[in-house]
């Protein structure tokens, strides 16, 4: 079946600019989660949703990110003035209820120039 | 809390070598473990995982890893490398279906 999809898979933006990220989870997956993967660092986690509970918005660095789920379906990431430390590759993930697998999409790599 | 210590930011083994990728974790609950491999311009994808049943876990791609509570750590092997494990890999620990917290992660070479 389909996977996990992200758009653009490529985004180059200006600094000050906002940017909005796409991800398209695996049908009937209950949980999302957004992280960033900066050059030669690990993945961080920014935010998780879980059905219709509040999201676990732990992870976001700045009140310039902020992100929405409509249901059980798409998610957009939103960056607001764009930093050129913003400039990473953002993944997203799925995961069914019940179930600890994270299923990961390919990623929007986002550079602020 | 809960940390995740990949030793090693590269490891070079020759193809046919034994791979060894280590990963220590902290967590003050039982933790989830997995291992996920990201190939250039991709994203993560999962190799294996362990959920607190058998400690020696089999993935795919003839990678397993072995639970080891006393020595808090998850190493992955492979008895013998092969030129398309080129990759970087990654530890992480969760709780429960909890979000991941991952170590930086492991470039893994392979020479012919």
């Amino acid at each position: 079946g389909a996977g996990v999809s992200q758009s653009p898979s490529n985004k180059v933006t200006e600094k000050g600019k906002d940017v909005e990220l796409r991800c398209d989870p695996i049908s009937g997956h209950t949980a999302l989660y957004w992280y960033r993967q900066r050059l030669g660092q690990g993945l961080e986690f920014l935010i998780y949703f879980q059905g219709n509970s509040a999201p676990d918005k732990s992870g976001l660095p700045s009140d310039r990110f902020s992100a929405e789920r409509t249901g059980e379906s798409v998610s957009t990431l939103t960056i607001q003035r764009t930093q050129q430390e913003d400039s990473a590759v953002y993944l997203c993930a799925s995961r069914d209820r019940g179930r600890e697998t994270q299923y990961f999409g390919p990623g929007t790599r986002l550079l602020v120039l | 809390a809960q940390s995740v210590t990949q030793l090693g930011s590269h490891v070079s083994v020759s193809e046919g070598a034994l791979v060894l990728l280590r990963c220590n974790y902290s967590s003050s609950v039982p933790p989830y473990l997995f291992w996920y491999v990201q190939y250039p311009n991709q994203g993560l994808q999962l190799l294996l995982k362990y959920t607190s049943a058998a400690t020696l876990v089999k993935g795919i791609n003839g990678f397993e890893a072995e639970f080891k509570k006393s020595e808090t750590s998850f190493h992955l092997t492979k008895p013998s490398a092969h030129m398309s494990d080129a990759a970087e890999y990654f530890c992480a620990v969760s709780h429960n279906t909890d979000k991941l917290i991952f170590g930086t992660g492991t470039r893994l070479q392979v020479f012919p």
